[in-house]
């Protein structure tokens, strides 16, 4: 079993639409999650930390799940130019306290 | 904000060369690594650096070297580079251990 595991998607949606990405870790000691965003040819760029609680940037909202442990990204008004692969992250204890990526979940948006 | 400069944007090599891959940041971070990214195989981490002349291999660290002589600069040698080795390379930094990662925008490495 991978230690982060994502659906590589795609997941096509039409502008204005919800949509949802979940994704599961091996690792119960892990305490750092990420969401990272790459366009194509680009480098990852970092979206949002993920807290306990739960946080919203905006159209952007994710929540960390500990007892299933999987963490999701929730984006509103989905826009084209979000069109991109969404990268989660996690730290691994065991590791070195490393941190570990997802496959990615490719988005597109259409018009 | 924090820069993260790769040398090189694309790079061509032959089958044998010896290939430098520089990375340079300017934020005074303590952690820097390098990965690479392939289709199908997502990012993989070759080797990384807590600290200056340290380091420490990643998941595949097989046919790489790197070297950290000053705290800015990290850099990755294929002592002998082979066509499997086509790769993007991304070099990322990070201020302590389970922090986010800043990249670099990626060498796109050919090897013929």
């Amino acid at each position: 079993r991978k230690e982060v595991e994502q659906d590589p998607g795609p997941f096509n949606v039409p502008e204005g639409a919800t949509v949802a990405f979940n994704c599961t870790y091996s690792n119960s000691a892990s305490q750092s999650f990420f969401w990272y965003r790459q366009d194509c040819r680009k480098e990852p760029k970092l979206l949002m930390s993920v807290y306990s609680s739960g946080n919203e940037d905006g159209r952007f909202t994710a929540q960390l799940n500990r007892a299933s442990q999987y963490i999701s990204l929730l984006i509103r008004d989905s826009k084209l130019s979000d069109s991109a692969t969404y990268l989660c992250v996690v730290n691994i204890w065991n590791a070195g306290n490393m941190l570990t990526f997802g496959g990615g979940t490719r988005l597109m948006v259409k018009p | 904000d924090v820069k993260v400069t790769q040398s090189s944007r694309y790079l061509v090599k032959r089958t044998g060369e010896k290939v430098f891959l520089e990375c340079v940041q300017d934020m005074d971070h303590e952690n820097m690594f390098w990965y690479r990214q392939d289709p199908g195989l997502g990012l993989r981490l070759i080797y990384f650096s807590y600290d200056v002349k340290m380091k420490e291999k990643g998941d595949i660290p097989e046919g790489y070297s790197v070297s950290r002589e000053k705290k800015e600069r990290f850099s990755l040698i294929l002592e002998s580079a082979s066509t499997n080795q086509t790769s993007m390379y991304l070099c990322a930094t990070s201020t302590q251990s389970g922090e986010p990662l800043h990249f670099g925008n990626g060498t796109r490495l050919t090897v013929t």
